[in-house]
């Protein structure tokens, strides 16, 4: 069965801690990946996508790593700021190209 | 190049009415997609339209809802003599044809149901 397990389900930091979000995945045949930040009450805005070949993708202060043979992914956030607070959600999509399987996504919350 | 736009962004109906969603992909998109949220739940695939072609609706319950996406305008949504259970937000998500697999998203139409 396909599925999209995100851990943890909620976290709270400190402004200007670092943090890791963790995202496994049983979907196949695998296509890509993608991380989605939503702001409350916002649609989801993509911050990265990783194909099968690609291990790790920078945006900013945010970095994705893929492991491929675990089916792993993670997002470090870096320097975390009161804006970063949201759901960030995984994305996996298979390569027949409109099938997509959404994480419940990690709430974030970053507190002064 | 404007996003995808979803309109109205909050809706209120009273049970048994009806609603109606509007999304407007992004300019050269072809494909949408219909996602509901519940409170504090993930994004659930409702359904997923080329232009004038239902392609995937899986995720659509099976009555009471249906999509379209006309040669002509937006991609609606509707939701016939809605029920409490309604009550979600719903993103409407694009992609073009080289690119299906990349999805971008509107801000989404929060419909209350009293």
């Amino acid at each position: 069965k396909n599925q999209v397990e995100q851990s943890p389900q909620s976290l709270i930091i400190l402004e200007g801690k670092n943090c890791t979000l963790q995202c496994n995945y049983t979907v196949s045949p695998f296509s890509n990946l993608r991380w989605y930040k939503q702001d409350t009450g916002r649609g989801p805005v993509s911050l990265t996508i990783m194909t099968f070949s690609e291990n790790t993708k920078s945006n900013g202060r945010y970095t994705a790593t893929l492991d491929a043979d675990t089916k792993q992914s993670s997002l470090h956030i870096t320097a975390s700021q009161l804006s970063d607070s949201a759901s960030y959600i995984c994305v996996v999509s298979l390569n027949t190209g409109n099938q997509f399987y959404f994480g419940t996504g990690t709430s974030l919350t970053v507190i002064p | 190049n404007a996003g995808v736009m979803q309109n109205p962004r909050h809706l209120v109906r009273r049970r048994g009415q009806e609603a109606r969603l509007r999304c407007s992909p992004m300019k050269g998109h072809s494909h949408v997609y219909w996602y509901r949220q519940l409170p504090e739940e993930g994004l659930k695939f409702m359904v997923y339209l080329q232009k004038e072609n239902i392609i995937d609706e899986s995720g659509m319950p099976k009555e009471r809802f249906s999509a379209e996406f006309p040669k002509e305008g937006p991609s609606i949504l509707r939701i016939q003599q809605v029920v409490r259970g309604d009550s979600a937000a719903y993103f409407c998500a694009s992609s073009d044809l080289l690119a299906k697999n990349i999805q971008y998203f509107g801000a989404g139409t929060r419909l209350s149901v009293l």
